[in-house]
């Protein structure tokens, strides 16, 4: 098993560009979620999702969007870049939203 | 007051030292409760959870007070390769539903 897999490991955007950040998991989890992780602020959830075709906003949602068209893939998307949005994501599975979360390596994101 | 709080550290301790990390959450109604560990520039990964009776691992012991609403992580007999990140987490049934909150974690150092 690959677990949670994340694309790309690092990205440099500027100002106003969008991109989608890749996220898989082949344990047939059901929630998953996405986290940004900021220096002295620990994980804030952004959007989750408990099953394909529904997603939900977290924390912290303005900005991105996510979708979830199968019970493996879970994008998230950002619109239009802004440097506030510097930062670490983390893709995360689980059986449930209150289980153990198993975690993808992240995404370094820069944006200028 | 945030809703999942941890003293950020460092603990500076030499090997072999026995140190003790606390956090404390906000709702009373909380059913779940993690520990994770994060080492430098890697996703968190779960260390254990945390019994209502307490429970131990090797070296490491979790308690819970739920009367003044506390988790603790003991360490005994420090390891160089302790040296990392721990999180609390707690689940949060709100009205945005039932999902896990991380505290921003404690910054763990240990010395030869």
């Amino acid at each position: 098993n690959a677990g949670v897999t994340q694309t790309p490991k690092f990205q440099v955007l500027k100002t106003g560009q969008s991109m989608t950040l890749q996220c898989a998991q082949d344990m047939n989890h059901e929630y998953m979620s996405w986290y940004r992780q900021d220096p002295g602020m620990g994980l804030r959830l952004i959007h989750y999702s408990v099953g394909a075709g529904i997603t939900d906003q977290g924390e912290v949602p303005n900005g991105y969007n996510v979708s979830r068209s199968t019970t493996e893939d879970f994008p998230l998307r950002l619109l239009s870049a802004a440097p506030s949005q510097t930062s670490v994501y983390f893709c995360a599975s689980s059986y449930g939203s209150a289980n153990e979360q198993f975690f993808g390596p992240g995404t370094r994101l820069t944006v200028l | 007051r945030k809703e999942v709080e941890q003293d950020p550290g460092p603990f500076n301790v030499p090997e072999g030292a026995t140190v003790a990390f606390n956090c404390t959450y906000s709702n009373s109604a909380s059913q779940s409760f993690f520990w994770y560990r994060q080492d430098c520039r890697k996703e968190p990964k779960l260390l254990m959870s945390v019994y209502s009776s307490g429970n131990e691992d090797g070296r490491f012991t979790a308690q819970l007070n739920r009367a003044s609403q506390y988790i603790s992580l003991l360490i005994r007999d420090s390891k160089l390769s302790d040296s990392a990140t721990y999180l609390c987490v707690v689940n949060l049934n709100n009205n945005a539903g039932n999902m896990l909150t991380f505290g921003g974690g404690t910054r763990l150092m240990v010395k030869p």
